[in-house]
């Protein structure tokens, strides 16, 4: 059974740091790109980056460009978000998410919860 | 950036009916559009990929259509457990979602 679970989410100040993470099983994460999208408290969803196969190559959102970092480990099957200067729209529940084809994302964790608040 | 507008934000069905949700992007996708429902405390989950691909293990009452910067997805007899808020996703560029139309029962 494919299984993402999403862990490190907490309440930040802005400014702020946090790095989130997904371990993945099931699947043979090295041969998957891999995707974060998140979903704000008003339920809007906003496609935030993807990593391909081997880490070499990522692409963002314009929204956080330079702010997050998507990284992976593929020996640990982790899936990472390196989220820096936060914001209070960056407010929201973060998935990480497989995608069988390219942006076609066909498994998805349950979520963690990020809260950007002094 | 692409806008999506999903049609109605809120649509109320009874079981058995035929259902239609829109979805219409600011401009040509070129069916580059997937569709995800997402029940109550649940991640969504991927129903219909590039317009008209069902994925596996999804039922065949789910349907979708479209190309250009118009798309459908149909349900063919809604069942109590397709109450959910369905979201279009689209591809073609920059990746965007639509606001989500709510599925409620009548």
């Amino acid at each position: 059974e494919v299984q993402l679970v999403e862990s490190g989410g907490s309440l930040v100040q802005p400014g702020g740091s946090l790095k989130l993470s997904c371990v993945a099983s099931g699947f043979t994460f090295s041969n998957y790109w891999m995707d974060w999208v998140r979903q704000t408290p008003g339920k809007s969803l906003e496609w935030i980056g993807e990593i391909n196969t081997d880490g070499s190559k990522t692409n963002y959102a314009p929204s956080i460009k330079d702010r997050f970092t998507i990284s992976r480990d593929n020996a640990k099957s982790t899936l990472y978000l390196q989220m820096s200067n936060v914001k209070s729209d960056d407010t929201a529940i973060y998935y990480c998410t497989r995608t069988e084809y390219r942006y076609v994302m066909d498994a998805w964790g349950q979520g963690a919860s990020v809260t950007v608040s002094s | 950036d692409i806008q999506m507008t999903q049609s109605p934000s809120v649509l109320s069905a009874s079981v058995g009916d035929r259902v239609t949700l829109n979805c219409k992007a600011s401009q040509n996708i070129n069916k580059y559009l997937n569709w995800y429902q997402q029940k109550l405390g649940e991640a969504p989950k991927l129903l219909i990929y590039n317009t008209n691909n069902l994925q596996t293990g999804i039922p065949s009452r789910f349907s979708g259509s479209g190309s250009g910067t118009d798309y459908t997805l149909t349900i063919s007899s809604l069942q109590p457990e397709d109450v959910a808020t369905y979201f279009c996703f689209q591809h073609n560029s920059w990746p965007t979602f639509g606001g989500g139309t709510k599925l409620e029962l009548k």
